[in-house]
């Protein structure tokens, strides 16, 4: 079956601007979570969803949102962007919230954003 | 922030030589799981643990949860260039079923 599809995979933007990332999970897949991650640094959690509700969130400023469809498929958008939101922005899918055991995390490919 | 120690940040080897990372968690853990990040790419699930003291293998690969559920390591027997990449443990809290992220370990084989 397909994987987790993330669009676009790069895009440049400029400071100030905003831009809305786009992830299709894995067909079934019913929770949706975001992640940051900047060159040597570990995964970022930004947020979780789960049949259109946040669960979780992580430490990120406000301008930073996202949201999911009654198909699961989610959008993440950062408002304002500053030079630092410079990043590989990573979905990943998996089955069930709360990542309980067995339920795994699948990622796509990411989406890599550059500010200038 | 991150809340499961993983060390080292970076380890450089000779190809053939082993490799080890290593997590520990202020918490208990229901569970932890492995993932691998090859440059350039995203990070892929290698495996999860769920008992104290459980010890699982792949080929060369060889994962331990430690007894007390608060730590965890993988440990890479003889090296070679298709294991370069970061290792990434990600455990979850056995309080409340959070997913807590190590920050990786970067394999770098010597040239």
């Amino acid at each position: 079956k397909a994987g987790v599809t993330q669009t676009p995979r790069y895009l440049i933007k400029t400071r100030g601007q905003q831009v809305t990332l786009s992830c299709s999970p894995i067909s079934g897949h019913r929770s949706v979570s975001w992640y940051q991650q900047t060159p040597g640094q570990g995964l970022q959690f930004l947020f979780e969803y789960f049949s259109e509700t946040q669960r979780n969130k992580g430490n990120f400023p406000g301008r930073f949102s996202g949201r999911q469809f009654s198909n699961s498929r989610s959008e993440m958008n950062v408002s304002t962007l500053e030079l630092g939101d410079s990043a590989l922005y990573l979905c990943a899918s998996s089955l069930k919230t709360g990542l309980g055991s067995g339920n795994t995390i699948y990622f796509g490919e990411g989406s890599w954003l550059t500010v200038v | 922030g991150q809340q499961v120690m993983q060390i080292p940040q970076y380890q450089h080897v000779q190809e053939g030589e082993d490799f080890t990372t290593y997590c520990n968690s202020s918490t208990t853990l229901s569970n932890i799981q492995w993932y691998k990040q090859r440059p350039g790419g995203h990070p892929v699930f290698l495996i999860q643990l769920v008992k104290s003291g459980e010890v699982k293998k792949q080929k060369r690969l060889t994962f331990q949860f430690g007894e007390a559920k608060k730590n965890s390591s993988l440990h890479i027997t003889a090296t070679q260039t298709t294991d370069v990449g970061t290792y990434f443990c990600a455990g979850v809290r056995a309080s409340n079923y959070q997913l807590i992220w190590g920050a990786g370990t970067k394999l770098i084989i010597k040239p």
